[in-house]
Order: structure tokens, then C-alpha cells, then sequence
């Protein structure tokens, strides 16, 4: 069954470091998004994706997030100068944009800041 | 405010036997909702969705009931299995766009 697929699992970064964190979405999906969910707390919404734009983010989605899709296959999310509040698990999920907006999500990357 | 709501924060239940979870909305203009689950640390997955011109939807040991009327939400697991226990989520969804997650509810399926 297709899945959609993140890289690393797990990363420690020091607190004003790059992170850039990889998805491969579902192939033929057309609509990718990353959320996330800090420990104990709920999983939120970050940002969709569609057409090579930014669809629409959340208020967590500031200047120092930003997402790409380098080729035809990969979708990132990077966070330009870490926070120790940026610790979080990151979901990628992708859909094909179908009727009942049925989301798949990837197994996460868990950031840890220190 | 939340248009999608679970009121029960956990649910415990006997293998073998049946888990209701529940969700109420306030939205009617919803086309269709969806039901997750989630392991710790792990990704929501998708379990099951219903149209909203429809009330009831079945696959394999999961189904899923809506009384429009009501404006509720109901996931049926039969058998319950220990494997099941996870944190339910019905998520408000919107169009070609993003899922917003409430606290779910954590099922715990005791052998």
C-alpha cells in the first residue's frame, strides 16, 4: 500500500541551527501538508501545499518555516533558526484532492531542540 | 471554536466487544467526515469516512453512522481488539485543505 514517507525519524539540533526535514509524499497525490504535534498536546496544522504554492498556513507558520518541493518527488519543510519551542514530532501527509479530502500521514520526525 | 466535537476523553472497553466512539458537529455544511486513530508517536492514520448524503458506512470490522438530524458521529469497532487502543479522532475538515484535530479520544481495549 502506498505511503507517504519522512526523513530522518529523529534529529537533535542545537537551538538556532537549520533543520530541514523530508517527505515523499504519496505519487500520484497532489496536495501535501506537514503538521505537527509538540508532546501532550494536539496535532495542529502547519501548512498545505498545492501546484508548487503555499495553499494556506496556519499562525504557527511564520518567517522562519518554509517549504519546497525540490523535485518531483520530495517535499520539505525547513525552519531556518530553531527554537527549543520547535520540538515537536512533524507530520508530512499528502492527499489527491478527491472527494472527502481523505489525508495520509507519514510515520513523523521527531525534532528534539536543545 | 471547535465545530467538531469528541466529549468523552477516553473510552474503556473488553476485547471482543463493541467501541462507540463519539462526535458531535455543529457545521452541516461538512461533505464528509473522517475517522483517525493514533499511536503514540506514531501518524494519524485514516480509518474510515462517511458522505454527508449518506448514514452509514462499513468496512470490515469498522463502521460508521451519522444521524444528520442529530448532527452525530459514531464509530462502531466490532470485535474490539487490543491493538486497537489508540487515541480516535474525527477531525473538522474543510475542502482541499487541511484537517483540524481536537484531543480525540484514547480507546483502551483490555484482553
Amino acid at each position: 500500500e502506498p505511503e507517504v514517507t519522512q526523513t530522518p525519524s529523529h534529529q537533535v539540533t542545537q537551538m538556532g541551527q537549520e533543520v530541514i526535514l523530508r517527505c515523499v509524499p504519496i505519487s500520484n497525490h497532489l496536495y501535501f501538508y506537514w503538521y505537527r504535534q509538540i508532546l501532550g498536546q494536539k496535532v495542529e496544522f502547519l501548512v498545505s501545499f498545492y501546484n508548487n504554492e503555499i495553499s494556506e498556513k496556519s499562525e504557527i507558520f511564520d518567517d522562519q518555516f518554509s517549504v519546497e518541493r525540490p523535485d518531483g518527488s520530495n517535499f520539505t519543510l525547513k525552519i531556518r533558526s530553531t527554537k527549543l519551542e520547535d520540538s515537536a514530532m512533524y507530520f508530512c501527509a499528502s492527499s489527491d484532492g478527491s472527494s472527502g479530502n481523505t489525508i495520509y500521514f507519514g510515520e513523523g520526525s521527531w525534532l528534539t531542540v536543545v | 471554536d471547535q465545530q467538531v466535537k469528541q466529549n468523552s476523553p477516553s473510552l474503556s472497553v473488553q476485547e471482543g466487544r463493541i467501541s462507540i466512539l463519539n462526535c458531535d458537529y455543529t457545521n452541516s455544511m461538512f461533505d464528509y467526515f473522517l475517522w483517525y486513530k493514533k499511536y503514540p508517536a506514531e501518524g494519524p492514520t485514516f480509518l474510515i469516512s462517511i458522505s454527508s448524503i449518506k448514514d452509514k458506512n462499513e468496512d470490515g470490522r469498522f463502521t460508521v453512522f451519522l444521524n444528520k438530524s442529530a448532527k452525530h458521529l459514531s464509530l462502531h469497532i466490532v470485535p474490539s481488539q487490543p491493538g486497537d487502543s489508540a487515541v480516535y479522532f474525527c477531525p473538522e475538515t474543510a475542502s482541499g485543505s487541511r484537517l483540524t484535530f481536537g484531543e480525540g479520544t484514547q480507546l483502551t481495549v483490555n484482553p
